[in-house]
């Protein structure tokens, strides 16, 4: 059973900060991982995809990695923003397309201005 | 990327009633349809899995005479909770995965939140 946990749970940090984000998953066999956004009492948006054949992915201040043989993807805000503040979840699908995602349970983070 | 509604974004009902929550893919078609359930400050749980012409999947120690799900169409999955009571106040969310992404991208709707008195 795929377990997904991403380490702190709160993060606060001064505007304009380079930050990343940990998530790390038990299975190798991860199809792909994704990482979302949740702002409070809203749905999750997706920032990045991640497909098991590549390392990286980028778009705009973010970029997230995948290693699988050590199990773990990290989220990379460059210059945080007090709009970055949110909750950040990670999750992937272990046996391939259309199957469920297993949740982190997230990061909030808190961008101070 | 691809668009997931929900409707209703919020409802308030009576215990004992029962509340139907709509799913919709905007641009996409969607075989299958995922469910999960969100407490105040806890990640999302899945609730079920919804497949598009056949019975749906539920997760360990979901009531599937409780939490009924129907997916009538490659757009549209509903979910109503029957015969509601206070402790199924949540926040429940949808998703679909879209076939026609590379990665089969999965995205969510905005949510519904339910609150039963």
């Amino acid at each position: 059973k795929q377990e997904v946990t991403q380490i702190p749970a709160a993060l606060s940090v001064p505007e304009g900060e380079n930050l990343v984000l940990n998530c790390s998953f038990t299975d190798s066999a991860i199809y792909n991982l994704q990482w979302f956004r949740q702002d409070p009492g809203k749905g999750l948006t997706s920032l990045l995809l991640i497909q098991s054949s590549q390392r990286e992915q980028t778009s705009g201040r973010l970029n997230a990695s995948l290693d699988k043989s050590s199990g773990r993807s990290t989220l990379y805000i460059a210059a945080s923003q007090p709009g970055d503040s949110a909750t950040y979840l990670c999750a992937g699908p272990v046996t391939g397309a259309n199957s469920k995602l297993t949740f982190g349970k997230g990061i909030t983070l808190s961008v101070r201005p | 990327g691809a668009v997931v509604s929900q409707h209703p974004s919020r409802v308030i009902c009576k215990s004992g009633t029962s509340v139907k929550i709509e799913c919709r893919s905007l641009d996409f078609q969607a075989t299958t349809m995922f469910w999960y359930r969100q407490f105040p400050k806890q990640s999302l749980m899945l609730m079920a899995t919804s497949n598009e012409g056949s019975k749906a999947t539920y997760e360990q120690g979901v009531e599937k005479d409780k939490f009924l799900i129907n997916h009538a169409s490659l757009t549209l999955s509903t979910l109503t909770v029957t015969s509601a009571h206070p402790e199924d106040s949540s926040f429940y969310i949808c998703s679909a995965p879209d076939p026609g992404l590379a990665g089969d991208e999965q995205f969510f709707g905005p949510g519904t939140r339910l609150t039963v008195l």
